[in-house]
């Protein structure tokens, strides 16, 4: 099965700091990557598909890069609404999987 | 507008059943992959099982594979997933979500609320 790591686990930051997380793939996952932000409570909410697409509604301050087995979500001058848990998927091979999520935190 | 909305949810016994429902709405819902995703307590997002449009296709993860099944009725507009053998380390929040395209790479790009099951004695 396809593993995903992200890391950190967990950042601390303050607003208008860009932020940037990795996710790896245990192997070439091509462009099969996706980004979720889940809030404490709610569903969790597509950023990001295909590695690099935004999601339509989502801020132009998320975006995505990388392909293969190395990716990154990258959170240019981070707001308030931005402290979420974010995660990454694979959904090229089966079984889909996630990454353990990073939790974002004020500092 | 996308709606869906989970249901099933509840206490059961380890070794107990449940099914678990999602009512989709909003969209032409034969038209979509969908898949069942979990939330356990101090844990991260796991990946449950997909089924396919017209139900050809479906996958689990190791974790529930021959406990779990997925199923849907287009005519209906509803998503099922029949939950077997269950045991303490189930107990999440279960969300049902419509997948995008293989163009937009299989996406989650619509959530339900979510709906909470407990497996304890």
């Amino acid at each position: 099965d396809t593993q995903m790591t992200q890391s950190p686990s967990s950042l601390s930051a303050s607003v208008g700091d860009r932020v940037t997380i990795t996710c790896r793939a245990s192997e070439s996952i091509t462009t099969y990557l996706n980004w979720y932000q889940q809030k404490a409570g709610k569903a969790p909410e597509l950023l990001i598909h295909a590695a690099s697409t935004l999601q339509s509604g989502v801020p132009s301050r998320f975006s995505g890069s990388g392909s293969g087995t190395d990716f990154t979500l990258t959170i240019s001058n981070l707001q308030p609404e931005d402290f979420a848990t974010y995660y990454c998927q694979q959904t090229y091979n089966s079984p889909w999987a996630f990454g353990q999520g990073t939790r974002v935190e004020i500092k | 507008q996308v709606q869906l909305v989970e249901s099933g949810g509840g206490l059961v016994k380890p070794g107990g059943s449940l099914r678990l429902s999602c009512a989709a709405s909003g969209f032409t819902f034969s038209d979509y992959y969908m898949n069942w995703i979990r939330l356990a307590p101090g844990k991260g997002l796991e990946w449950i099982s997909y089924i396919s449009s017209s139900s050809t296709y479906t996958s689990f993860a190791d974790s529930v594979k021959g406990r779990f099944t997925i199923s849907r009725d287009n005519a209906k507009n509803s998503l099922y997933l029949q939950m077997h053998s269950l045991r303490a380390e189930d107990t999440a929040v279960y969300y049902c979500a419509r997948v995008t395209s293989s163009t937009s790479r299989y996406a989650g790009d619509y959530w339900g609320q979510g709906t909470l099951v407990t497996v304890s004695s």
